[in-house]
């Protein structure tokens, strides 16, 4: 059974380019969740996508945006890049949508924006 | 809207010693709550989870963590602690209706002297 595995492992981008970040979901896992973890602070949920289709967003603008595929590989697009965006950018996937289901977390892109 | 305080920042214990990581949450309904760990450059391990079964939970690693609910905290414990045990610690919340969906502390980095 492979992990969850994400591309690229670093990324740096310029204020206003757009960058997008994939996703690879453990075997048998059908849903998805991103997080940003900004430096010295906890991950912050972005949105999580089950069977193709987003199923909740937090507090983050419309310039991030998402997709996952029918082989529920996943990838997280990030429009008109701002400083603040800079962060380790985490993608957890899980077998559905049961609260008890584990999160298995991938090692996440760094992605530098100057 | 769920929270999660993370009393200290930084945890300085010696080998052989007791760890005690701090976790309070904010959730006006039932909570599920979550540890993980993050070594460097790597992404989150799930150490243990609280689901409304038993409110002392164990998991890996020998760490464990008790659900009080009249103190709304979830303390993280190992009775002695190793030199591997040194990383980053973060407790996050969920709920039934966001599955996936964790809102996390802001970490505790936890050192282990020799």
């Amino acid at each position: 059974e492979t992990g969850v595995t994400q591309s690229p492992t670093h990324l740096i981008k310029t204020r206003g380019q757009q960058v997008t970040l994939r996703c690879s979901s453990q075997s048998g896992h059908n849903t998805v969740s991103w997080y940003q973890q900004a430096l010295g602070q906890g991950p912050q949920f972005i949105f999580q996508y089950y069977r193709e289709e987003e199923n909740g967003r937090g507090n983050f603008p419309p310039r991030f945006s998402g997709l996952q595929f029918p082989n529920y590989s996943s990838e997280l697009n990030v429009n008109a890049l701002e400083l603040d965006d800079s962060a380790l950018y985490l993608c957890a996937s899980t077998r559905g949508t049961n609260p008890t289901d584990t999160q298995y977390f991938g090692p996440g892109t760094r992605l530098t924006v100057l | 809207a769920q929270s999660v305080t993370q009393l200290g920042s930084h945890v300085s214990v010696s080998e052989g010693a007791l760890v005690l990581l701090r976790c309070n949450y904010s959730s006006s309904v039932p909570p599920y709550l979550f540890w993980y760990v993050q070594y460097p450059n790597q992404g989150l391990q799930l150490l243990l989870k609280y689901t409304s079964a038993a409110t002392l939970v164990k998991g890996i690693n020998g760490f464990e963590a008790e659900f009080k609910k009249s103190e709304t905290s979830f303390h993280l414990t190992k009775p002695s602690a190793h030199m591997s045990d040194a990383a980053e610690y973060f407790c996050a919340v969920s709920d039934q209706e966001n599955a996936g969906k964790s809102t996390f502390g802001d970490g505790t980095t936890l050192t282990v002297k020799p």
